[in-house]
């Protein structure tokens, strides 16, 4: 099981570019969520998604961001514009229902410049 | 609102069993309280949780207190690899959200 994999791990952009950050789960999981980390806010769930169908979007900071979940195994989030406020790290993680540990991935570390 | 305390910090000799407080004096009856871990760079990971009874795995063992107001991790030897940012986190059953507090940064000392 290779776990929850993101892509790419490490992001650098310029301000207004468009940015996506992809996420594969773990295989059989039927939720996923995407979190940031920032040094001043700590984690904050970004969204929440059962069985591929978005049920908490409430932490997506502005329409700039979105995210989707085309099947079961594979989600992108996207900022655009991008801005540098929004650099931080985005981890997406995955769970088989909500009882169980959530599995998180490594990853994606974006600078907006 | 936080619903977790847990001290901003503490050390732990490598080999020794490193005892992790946490206090949640609100807890409901059917609130879980979970534990995760992040070393750095690293993505959050699993370790343990509980609603009522003890529970151990091959992480680590959880200790909850009779009236549930506080728990405790118990890390049976603690190693270097051990070094990591420790949440604890009280959530119902049915709630998928996970609010990570500020944790309690474990140094683990040769």
């Amino acid at each position: 099981d290779a776990g929850v994999i993101q892509s790419p791990r490490h992001e650098v952009t310029e301000m207004g570019q468009e940015v996506t950050l992809r996420c594969k789960p773990i295989s059989g999981h039927n939720s996923l969520f995407w979190y940031r980390q920032t040094m001043m806010r700590g984690l904050e769930l970004l969204i929440y998604f059962n069985n591929n169908v978005p049920i908490d979007d409430s932490g997506m900071p502005e329409d700039r961001f979105s995210a989707k979940m085309p099947n079961a195994s594979f989600s992108t989030l996207k900022i655009q514009p991008s801005e540098p406020r929004d650099s931080a790290v985005y981890f997406c993680a995955s769970s088989w229902g909500r009882v169980s540990g959530y599995t998180f991935g490594s990853g994606t570390r974006l600078t907006v410049v | 609102d936080a619903k977790t305390t847990q001290p901003p910090s503490m050390d732990c000799a490598e080999g020794r069993a490193a005892n992790l407080p946490c206090n949640h004096s609100t807890i409901s009856g059917n609130e879980y309280v979970y534990w995760y871990r992040q070393i750095h760079s690293q993505g959050p990971q699993y370790i343990i949780h509980g609603l009522k009874n003890n529970e151990t795995n091959e992480m680590a063992s959880l200790i909850i207190t009779e009236d549930r107001k506080s728990s405790t991790l118990i890390l049976p030897h603690a190693t270097l690899r051990d070094t990591a940012v420790y949440y604890c986190i009280v959530r119902l059953l049915n709630d998928y959200k996970l609010s990570f507090g500020a944790g309690t940064t474990v140094t683990v000392r040769a």
